[in-house]
This record gives C-alpha cells, structure tokens and sequence, in this order.
C-alpha cells in the first residue's frame, strides 16, 4: 500500500481567505484524486490530478474555486479559494497505486472556516 | 451514471453480535471494482477491501466477509462476533474498470455502526 500524508492536518480559517493543502505519497502513483467530505456526510470527488496537465474537474467544482496542481507522480496540491463557512469539511487526497487498482486515502485535512 | 446505495444509516448492536451492512450499486460498465472503507472516529480512511466485477466468489478476512452477487447487484460485507472496535462509519463504493472508463470512487452514503459493550 502506498503510504499518504496530507498538510496541514487541521486549520481553521477566516472567510475570504485560501488555504493550500499538500499531499505527498511515498511512491510514484498513476492517478491522484481529491476528494471532499462535508459534516456528517458521504465523500464527493472534487477533481482528479494529472500529472503535468490541468487538472479534470467534477461538476459543481471549478478551477478558480479548487484550483490544483500535480507537478510529478508524488505530490499534488488542492487550494480553497476564497473560502466560506460552507467550504467546512475534511479534504482528502487519494491515490490509485500503479497496477494495483487500489485506492488508498490520506489521513485528511478538517478545514474550519470561520 | 454510477450510484452505490447503502440503505442502512445506522446500526447499533451489542458486542459479539454479528451484522450485516448492504450495498448496492448501479453501473452500466460490464466490468469495474467495488469498494469497502472504514472510517473511525478519528477520520481517516482505511481500505478494507477491492473486489473486481469478475470474481464473484464471497471472501473471508479474520471476522469479516463480503458476499458479491452480481446478479442482484449487491456487495454486502458481514461482521462476525462483533467488537467494540468495530464502532465506525462504513462506506462502499465503486468504480470503473481502468482501462474503460473512470476510475475515481463513487460512494455510498455510508452506515454508522455502533457496536455496544
């Protein structure tokens, strides 16, 4: 399994302002995703990463809003733009490992917006 | 489209009780991998199993299976003499076969187990 970790763990933030979340994997991954968990709710894919091109994005999300990076196969970003008490919720990264089909989740970033 | 229903918002038990949590799912793809994770309450993720639409034999790990019946459309996974430690929301999910379609996960709802003392 592909070991995941996610910055900043936690953070709570004031309306209008962004946040920059990182996720960082052990090994080289074929996909990267990230996903976005509201209180008490299911998870909802925000977007897929691609390496080296923009990034595919999930209706209802847009890119001025959740704009992201992925510049190599380990490491991708996931900004919150300009953010409201609605963007409230845990972000999480994921990866398929290459080959496998797996997908395996990092430990999560629980974003406050105040 | 894809969808994965879990009907099962709660379930609460007694320890040592077995239980049962259901998934179904819908998808026009012929072939495609389904999903179960575990999420504690400390929130992170943890992947308990992947199985792929060709293989439809049940599988066993420890106090836990999954029963995959393709003709119902349903991927239910069983807990056997259940533990306090079992307490988590539980999700399943889908998704397509890689080299044919989407291969981010579509989940369900999620079913909240309690498992009391």
């Amino acid at each position: 399994s592909a070991v995941i970790s996610q910055k900043p763990s936690r953070d709570i933030c004031q309306r209008g302002t962004s946040l920059t979340i990182q996720c960082q994997v052990d090994s080289q991954v074929t996909m990267m995703f990230w996903y976005r968990q509201q209180p008490g709710q299911s998870l909802t894919l925000i977007a897929t990463a691609n390496q080296g091109s923009e990034a595919t994005y999930e209706s209802g999300f847009v890119i001025d809003k959740f704009p992201i990076s992925r510049p190599n196969l380990t490491f991708s970003t996931l900004t919150v733009s300009n953010m409201s008490p609605e963007d409230s919720s845990i972000y999480l990264c994921s990866v398929e490992a290459t080959g496998v089909g797996e997908q395996f989740f990092g430990p999560g970033t629980r974003l406050t917006v105040l | 489209a894809q969808k994965v229903t879990q009907a099962q918002t709660e379930i609460s038990v007694v320890e040592k009780e077995d239980v049962t949590l259901d998934c179904v799912y819908e998808t026009r793809d012929t072939t495609y991998y389904l999903f179960w994770y575990k999420q504690p309450p400390s929130g992170e993720l943890v992947f308990l199993i992947r199985r792929n639409s060709f293989d439809e034999q049940n599988e066993i790990s420890g106090r836990y299976s999954w029963n995959f019946q393709k003709s119902t459309s349903s991927f239910n996974f069983t807990i056997t003499a259940s533990q306090v430690v079992d307490s988590a929301v539980y999700f399943c999910a889908l998704s397509e076969y890689p080299d044919t379609g989407r291969r981010a996960l579509t989940f369900g709802s999620g079913t909240r187990l309690q498992v009391q003392p």
